[in-house]
């Protein structure tokens, strides 16, 4: 099973490029969200998804934003990027009926922003 | 408004003994709680969760946590570490009932296994 599948892993940017994290999952996952991990800070929410086209904001949502048109796809778009967007990013999925509250993650991509 | 403390940003042990990582939460509600590990370069896996049925709860890998009210805290234990258990270990909190919709994340706890 593939689960939760993010690229790229690794990404080096210059202030102001744009660029986008793909995700995607083969669980049939209707709920589908973006997190940062920054040392110290635990992983924060950025935005979320309850399915295919809607989505709605986290604790962390500017700078970045998010469109789902298929259940298993959730990209995350940094239009403009800041060296304060350099973290670790994580995708995460869950089922919305029959829902456990158990997240299943991906690999998380590494960007840095110089 | 819910948050969770760990509170040991490292934790030590050798092969063998025992592990405490702790975790206390603040919550307005009836908590749930979660633990999750990270190894190096990998996403997370849950561990365990707590979602108020039996206050000592079973997870994965030998680990076992146990939700005390009175102390506001989940501490995870496991009898005897194994190297392979070095990882990083977030606490997770989430107050709004079966919907799990605002999880909180702890700062994460690094356990390092030496030989």
């Amino acid at each position: 099973n593939a689960g939760v599948t993010q690229t790229p892993k690794f990404q080096v940017l210059k202030t102001g490029q744009s660029m986008t994290l793909q995700c995607a999952q083969d669980m049939n996952h209707e709920y589908m969200s973006w997190y940062r991990q920054d040392p110290g800070m635990g992983l924060r929410l950025i935005h979320y998804s309850v399915g295919a086209g809607i989505t709605d904001q986290g604790e962390v949502p500017n700078g970045y934003n998010v469109s789902r048109s298929t259940t298993e796809d959730f990209p995350l778009r940094l239009l403009s990027a800041a060296p304060s967007q350099t973290s670790v990013y994580f995708c995460a999925s869950r089922r919305v009926d029959g829902n456990t509250g158990e997240l299943f993650f991906g690999e998380g991509s590494r960007l840095t922003v110089l | 408004a819910q948050s969770v403390t760990q509170l040991d940003s490292h934790v030590s042990v050798s092969e063998g003994t025992p592990v405490l990582l702790r975790c206390n939460y603040s919550s307005s509600y009836s908590p749930s709680l979660f633990w999750y590990v990270q190894h190096p370069n990998k996403g997370l896996q849950l561990l365990l969760k707590y979602t108020s049925a039996a206050t000592l709860v079973k997870g994965i890998n030998g680990f076992e946590a146990e939700f005390k009210k009175s102390e506001t805290s989940f501490h995870l234990t496991k009898p005897s570490a194994h190297m392979s258990d070095a990882a990083e270990y977030f606490c997770v909190v989430s107050d709004d009932g079966t919907g799990f919709q605002k999880l909180v994340f702890g700062t994460g706890t690094r356990l390092l296994v030496s030989p």
